[in-house]
């Protein structure tokens, strides 16, 4: 099965700009991995942020954004504010089966 | 607003089934996919499996001997039951609308799994 590799904890300060990564154990990420994210704050239900590499819902703040770089799919928050503080996670589709990434603990300090 | 509540029991016995059931409200559950999802005590997600409100499956290769999902448009609801528990089971599950990853999700119900 696909292994979905994420940074495990990143630091950035507010007003900064942080991105986060999303590899896949069989190669190059590409749009038919269709590659989500999730912010997850402790002791409450995920909360979907992009969908299908860059795709924002109604409710995603504008500051974050999705992409492709370098064969991962990518997550940057910009002018990062305290409340981003956060557990994100990434979903990708492969072989058949959604993955979830370990996920990359923020912290905002 | 669509909004989803998962229901069932908090305690289950090793070696049993643990049945959760998802409601969906403020939505048709036609013309989508749903998932169930869980979290380990202070690990991350996994992916259990989904269900086309018209019946396609899609499960995680790992739990799949285990699993079964089923809707019910009638209702609006949709089912998880997992067999032959371990406390590996142990988990905050969540049922999610999934279109093309989680859009909706529920808020999770934590099973334990103790004798």
């Amino acid at each position: 099965q696909t292994v979905v590799t994420q940074e495990p904890s990143l630091t950035v300060s507010p007003g900064g700009t942080v991105t986060l990564t999303c590899a896949s154990s069989t190669g190059a990420v590409t749009s038919g991995y269709y590659p989500n994210w999730f912010q997850q704050i402790p002791g409450h239900a995920p909360r979907s942020l992009i969908y299908t590499i860059s795709n924002k819902h109604s409710w995603t703040p504008a500051r974050f954004s999705g992409s492709l770089l370098g064969g991962k799919a990518a997550l940057t928050l910009s002018g990062v504010l305290p409340e981003d503080e956060a557990d994100y996670y990434c979903l990708l589709y492969s072989g058949g089966v959604w993955v979830f990434g370990g996920g990359t603990k923020l912290t905002v300090l | 607003q669509v909004q989803l509540q998962e229901s069932g029991p908090g305690l289950v016995k090793p070696s049993e089934t643990l049945s959760l059931t998802c409601t969906v409200s403020g939505g048709s559950i036609n013309n989508y996919h749903w998932s169930w999802i869980r979290q380990p005590p202070g690990k991350g997600l996994e992916y259990i499996a989904s269900m086309y409100y018209s019946g396609s499956t899609n499960y995680n290769p790992s739990l799949k001997s285990r699993v079964a999902i089923s809707v019910d448009t009638s209702n609006n609801q949709f089912y998880l039951k997992l067999n032959s528990v371990t406390a590996a089971d142990t988990a905050v599950y969540y049922c999610a609308r999934w279109n093309n990853g989680g859009d909706y999700w529920g808020q999770g119900t934590l099973v334990t799994v103790s004798s």
